[in-house]
């Protein structure tokens, strides 16, 4: 069974720019969150999309922004990208949302801005 | 507010040794899941075990096994006779009913030596 995949695995970007990072859950899950990892802030919740819509929101600004499609399959998109924005994005799914689903992770992408 | 603490920064033991890695939570939910992550340096999160606030049973796994006490909101792992190959990063990590949010601790950084 594939587990969850993220593209692309790197991507260097400059101040201003946007980013779209690609997520596709495991087989047969229907929730996908989505995390930041920084050395500093260490693992920050960012959302969670489960049925196209998002169930849940962590505390980030208006430019971190997802969306699921009909198949699971999620984005992320950051706008404006700010220095701070380098990180290592993990995108993590799971059957169902909440109840304490375990949640499955992919490799993350690992964001650089210039 | 929930919240999850590893004290512990980094631990370095020598192979075959025992070693705990300590984890406190806080929350207010009476239904909640604990869990352990462990980060090796590919950087892929890798899902050990689930925990929820009703089972107190200590769990053994292989080598691997977690030690729950609610009276002192605490979820320890201990690994015995350590092998270099446990080397990574361990995350205990705190997840409420509602949704499939989960609160990360800062991790734990485990380095065993030959």
């Amino acid at each position: 069974k594939a587990g969850v995949t993220q593209t692309p695995r790197y991507l260097i970007k400059t101040r201003g720019q946007q980013v779209t990072l690609s997520c596709s859950p495991i087989s047969g899950h229907r929730s996908v969150s989505w995390y930041q990892q920084t050395p500093g802030q260490g693992l920050q919740f960012l959302f969670e999309y489960f049925s196209e819509t998002q169930r849940n929101k962590g505390n980030f600004p208006g430019r971190f922004s997802g969306r699921q499609f009909s198949n699971s399959r999620s984005e992320m998109n950051v706008s404006t990208l700010e220095l701070g924005d380098s990180a290592l994005y993990l995108c993590a799914s799971s059957l169902t949302t909440g109840t304490g689903q375990p949640q499955h992770f992919g490799d993350g992408t690992r964001l650089s801005i210039l | 507010a929930q919240k999850v603490t590893q004290a512990q920064t980094e631990i370095s033991v020598v192979e075959k040794e025992d070693v705990t890695l300590d984890c406190v939570y806080e929350t207010r939910d009476t239904t909640y899941y604990l869990f352990w992550y462990k980060q090796p340096p590919s950087g892929e999160l890798v899902f050990l075990i689930r925990r929820n606030s009703f089972d107190e049973q200590n769990e053994i796994s292989g080598r691997y096994s977690w030690n729950f006490q609610k009276s002192t909101s605490s979820f320890n792992f201990t690994i015995t006779a350590s092998q270099v190959v446990d080397s990574a990063v361990y995350f205990c990590a705190l997840g409420g009913s509602s949704a499939s949010k989960i609160i990360f601790g800062s991790g734990t950084r485990l380095s065993i030596r030959p």
